[in-house]
């Protein structure tokens, strides 16, 4: 079974500065998918960035990037000219890379970073 | 484009009672899945409904059950609740011809369980 793991409970960033938030996982697939979800106070998850594993260049996503580390099983994200609207729970999800149509399509989610943004 | 709609939005029932959550997938998916998020953790798969069967379960006891309907809208019953079934239920909807692996999320039905 897959684990995703985030060991940062809390993280704070000045408006405008560069944040990085860590996620590990454990798989023994070669091929899967990984995100960062962020869920505001409103509740909903909201994509921010995917990586596919059999991609070697990191995902970018306007300020949002990944470092993605297949070796080393560690996927960041770093949050650059943060803003306000930053400020939110944020998760780390591991999906396997099933083509089949109709599949499971189980996300694997970590314990979740608050994020905040101080003005 | 409609997006994932999921009712009701909060609700409290007491112990050994049964609820209904219900969800609307977003406009052109067929594939719904079902989490919990207990609150300050992480959402935990329940299962996932695809042309009205489940296709995919976590691990969730029996007295979690769903359905799916023709139009790709989606059910999720829990029977005999306890005090742990207080959670956020979140539903997401996403097309399986399409292998992405995105799932589209709604705002979630907030159960309390007294």
């Amino acid at each position: 079974a897959q684990t995703v793991t985030q060991s940062q409970p809390e993280m704070s960033v000045q408006e405008a500065e560069t944040v990085t938030l860590s996620c590990t996982y454990d798989t023994s697939e070669s091929d899967y998918y990984l995100f960062w979800y962020k869920q505001p106070p409103s509740r909903q998850m909201i994509l921010v960035i995917r990586q596919e594993a059999y991609k070697q260049q990191n995902a970018t996503e306007n300020r949002f990037s990944v470092n993605f580390q297949k070796a080393a099983k560690s996927f960041s994200l770093k949050i650059s000219d943060s803003q306000l609207g930053d400020a939110a729970m944020y998760f780390c999800a591991y999906r396997s890379f099933r083509i089949s149509s109709g599949s499971a399509r189980q996300l694997t989610f970590g314990s979740g970073t608050q994020l905040t943004v101080l003005p | 484009e409609t997006g994932v709609t999921q009712s009701p939005t909060h609700l409290i029932k007491t112990r050994g009672q049964q609820v209904t959550l219900r969800c609307s997938s977003q406009s052109g998916h067929n594939t719904v899945s079902w989490y919990q998020q207990a609150l300050g953790q992480g959402p935990q798969f329940i299962f996932q409904y695809y042309r009205e069967e489940e296709n995919g379960r976590g691990n969730f006891p029996p007295r979690f059950s769903g359905l799916q309907f023709p139009n790709y809208s989606s059910e999720l019953n829990v029977n005999a609740l306890e005090l742990d079934d207080s959670a956020l239920y979140l539903c997401a909807s996403s097309f399986s011809g399409r292998n992405t692996g995105e799932l589209f999320f709604g705002e979630g039905s907030r159960l309390t369980v007294l």
